[in-house]
């Protein structure tokens, strides 16, 4: 089953906002976890990931940061623009496993 | 680099019909490799995984299977189509190593009528 949900179905922001997509996970023992963007008719991007001896990662106007304490990881997304319109999914893991946990996704509409 | 193939793209078959679908993985030895299926406007639901050649492992009952007849090759099939099989069929692929990043290919999108 999945353990990973996200607090909010859709986000919509204008062209140059800050955009923050959150996500809770239920699984304590959870120690790796990525997040995707997924457009529409394609397959999931990788966009970043963060193990659990960080409480913060950056990338390319991406910005993951998990909170351990209460369970929850957020992806922050610089100067959002319409090309980052898409489903953002996130995905946990415990190392001791082969497969992901996937949260059921937050869609991101920009608008320009 | 790597890269991840799937094939056809697009596929409608009728109910009672045979499906195969497959996955190829360039650039890379001895992956995990994965199907998953997603509904309309749903999250992913891991299908099968498999470890290594002839290896699979099933997540969920169905009158799908899957098969892994070489290294970076793996099919999914079923003998008989559901209406309930439509949807959105993504391949992924990963290294060997301590972190589970999975890299998906483009999927398929298969309609039953």
């Amino acid at each position: 089953g999945e353990s990973v949900g996200l607090h909010l179905p859709t986000l919509s922001v204008q062209e140059g906002d800050n955009s923050i997509i959150n996500c809770a996970y239920s699984n304590s023992a959870s120690d790796y976890f990525i997040w995707y963007k997924q457009e529409s008719g394609k397959g999931p991007q990788f966009i970043i990931d963060i193990r659990s001896n960080m409480d913060k990662r950056q990338g390319q106007r991406v910005t993951v940061l998990l909170n351990k304490t209460v369970k929850h990881l957020s992806l922050q997304i610089a100067a959002t623009q319409p090309g980052d319109s898409a489903v953002y999914f996130c995905a946990e893991n415990m190392l001791s496993y082969s497969t992901l946990t996937f949260g059921k996704g937050t869609m991101l509409l920009v608008s320009p | 680099s790597q890269t991840i193939h799937q094939w056809p793209a697009t596929l409608v078959q009728p109910v009672g019909s045979p499906l195969s679908l497959e996955c190829t993985v360039e650039g890379t030895s001895n992956p995990n490799l994965y199907w998953y299926r997603q509904a309309a406007g749903r999250g992913l639901q891991l299908l099968f995984y498999s470890v290594g050649i002839g290896q699979i492992s099933s997540e969920v009952p169905q009158n799908l299977s899957a098969s892994r007849p070489q290294d970076r090759q793996f099919i999914l099939s079923s003998k008989k189509l559901l209406l309930s099989d439509s949807g959105f069929y993504l391949c992924a692929w990963r290294r060997l190593g301590i972190y589970n990043e999975q890299f998906f290919g483009p999927g398929t999108r298969l309609t039953v009528l």
